[in-house]
């Protein structure tokens, strides 16, 4: 079975500053993994997606995530936090179901908060 | 943009009562989905649905729990018998196809059992 680890439940950064929100995976074969963010009250968006195609991806609001093989970790950055940054942000693998249809494995979040 | 929209936001009901959380996926979309998070914990799968079909579920989806798409818009999660532990804030998605394409979720429906 496939999961996620997101290694720190609460960061706080200042505005401004580079934002690194941890992740490692533990799949059997080369994984999809996504992040998604939270906003208070809103439903779940996607942030970014890796399906092997190139290890690092770019995603929205300037966000990108590193996927590392070799440390089977998805890391999330962005090189400076924004007030609107403030969310929680979850770190996805997908597994392959019963035929073929995917469901996806969520980490139990990281919630980001940015200080003026 | 499209998006999946989910109604009601809020669900209050009494143990023992019955609830139907309503979804409407991205109108070209084809796969289904249903997950939960209840406070405090990860954010799970409970079941997929394709062409008028479970295609999966998970051990939660029990025979309290089914799904329909009683149109060509809706998707609906029938919870029969509620009880304390359903609370829960309940997430629909929806992806265009199977495998691994991203799935787009809804804003979820908080379910609050007294």
């Amino acid at each position: 079975a496939q999961s996620v680890t997101q290694l720190d439940s609460h960061v706080s950064v200042s505005e401004g500053t580079p934002v690194l929100l941890r992740c490692n995976y533990s799949s059997s074969y080369s994984p999809s993994l996504f992040w998604y963010v939270q906003h208070p009250n809103k439903g779940l968006q996607l942030l970014l997606k890796y399906t092997s195609a190139a290890t690092l991806v770019k995603g929205i609001n300037g966000f990108e995530a590193e996927f590392k093989k070799s440390e089977t970790s998805f890391h999330l950055t962005k090189p400076s936090a924004h007030m609107s940054d403030a969310a929680e942000y979850f770190c996805v693998v997908s597994e392959t179901g019963k035929g073929g249809y995917n469901k996806l494995i969520f980490g139990a979040g990281t919630r980001l908060a940015v200080h003026p | 943009e499209p998006e999946v929209t989910q109604t009601p936001s809020h669900q209050v009901t009494q143990m023992g009562q019955e609830v139907i959380l309503r979804c409407v996926p991205i109108s070209n979309h084809l796969y289904f989905y249903w997950y939960r998070q209840i406070l405090g914990q990860k954010v799970e799968f409970l079941v997929s649905f394709y062409n008028n079909e479970i295609s999966e579920k998970s051990e939660i989806f029990d025979d309290q729990f089914s799904v329909e798409r009683p149109d060509g818009s809706n998707f609906t999660l029938k919870i029969r018998s509620t009880k304390l532990e359903d609370s829960a804030m309940y997430f629909c998605a929806s992806s265009e196809a199977r495998g691994t394409d991203t799935q787009y979720f809804g804003p979820g429906t908080r379910l609050t059992v007294l």
